[in-house]
């Protein structure tokens, strides 16, 4: 079965830290450009990272730039987002995205998402 | 960065309407533009890509037109299984943005 499965998301304090992870499964990770994307509780679609089939090329939004990091392993099928200096504003459900082969700023295989929660 | 605005917010229309939804680019972004459905609860689903490409799998009666900075999405006849939120997204440059969303309901 084709998926991406996240974890690692809960309750952190603001200034602290979170490494979520995404298990892929069903498909040759290795062929595809992955993102991460968030959406606040009632809110809209935000895209937060990007990263190349490789690894080599990373992309991130303004509002998470310095602070969050994208990485994989295509040897584990994982994809990660290792984010610190959380702020409240970074609440949200976050998913992790598959692009389609070619199309790298599209998003065509979504996962549950894991809920990210910043808050003293 | 690139804005997308989304008009309107929310619509109400009749199971069998037409529902035309708008997307503005604040620069030119040629046909990069992705439109997606997302129910609630569920997560977001890819319909068209650039500005009129249907998904496979996608029905027929959604359609997408535009180029440079006006889009739209079109469902011809609605049907219960449509109302849903529905993002536009521009696909022409990092970061990648995506418009505030516009709601159908059920009138």
């Amino acid at each position: 079965q084709v998926q991406v499965v996240e974890s690692g998301g809960g309750l952190v304090k603001p200034g602290g830290s979170l490494r979520l992870s995404c298990a892929a499964s069903g498909f040759t990770f290795s062929d595809y450009y992955m993102n991460w994307i968030r959406q606040g509780p009632g809110k809209g679609l935000e895209w937060v990272s990007y990263i190349s089939n490789g690894g080599g090329y990373t992309k991130y939004a303004d509002s998470v730039r310095g602070r969050f990091t994208i990485s994989r392993d295509n040897a584990e099928n994982s994809l990660y987002l290792q984010m610190d200096s959380l702020r409240t504003e970074d609440t949200a459900l976050y998913y992790c995205v598959r692009s389609p082969i070619g199309f790298g700023e599209l998003f065509s295989l979504w996962g549950r998402g894991t809920l990210v929660t910043v808050s003293s | 960065d690139i804005q997308m605005t989304q008009s309107p917010s929310s619509v109400s229309a009749f199971v069998g309407g037409r529902v035309t939804i708008t997307c503005r680019a604040s620069q030119y972004i040629a046909t990069w533009l992705a439109w997606y459905q997302q129910k609630p609860g569920k997560v977001p689903k890819l319909l068209i890509y650039s500005a009129s490409n249907l998904q496979g799998g996608v029905p027929s009666r959604f359609s997408g037109s535009g180029s440079g900075t006006n889009f739209t999405l079109t469902i011809s006849s609605l049907q219960p299984e449509d109302f849903a939120t529905y993002y536009c997204q521009q696909t022409d440059s990092f970061p990648l943005t995506f418009g505030g969303g516009t709601k159908v309901e059920i009138k």
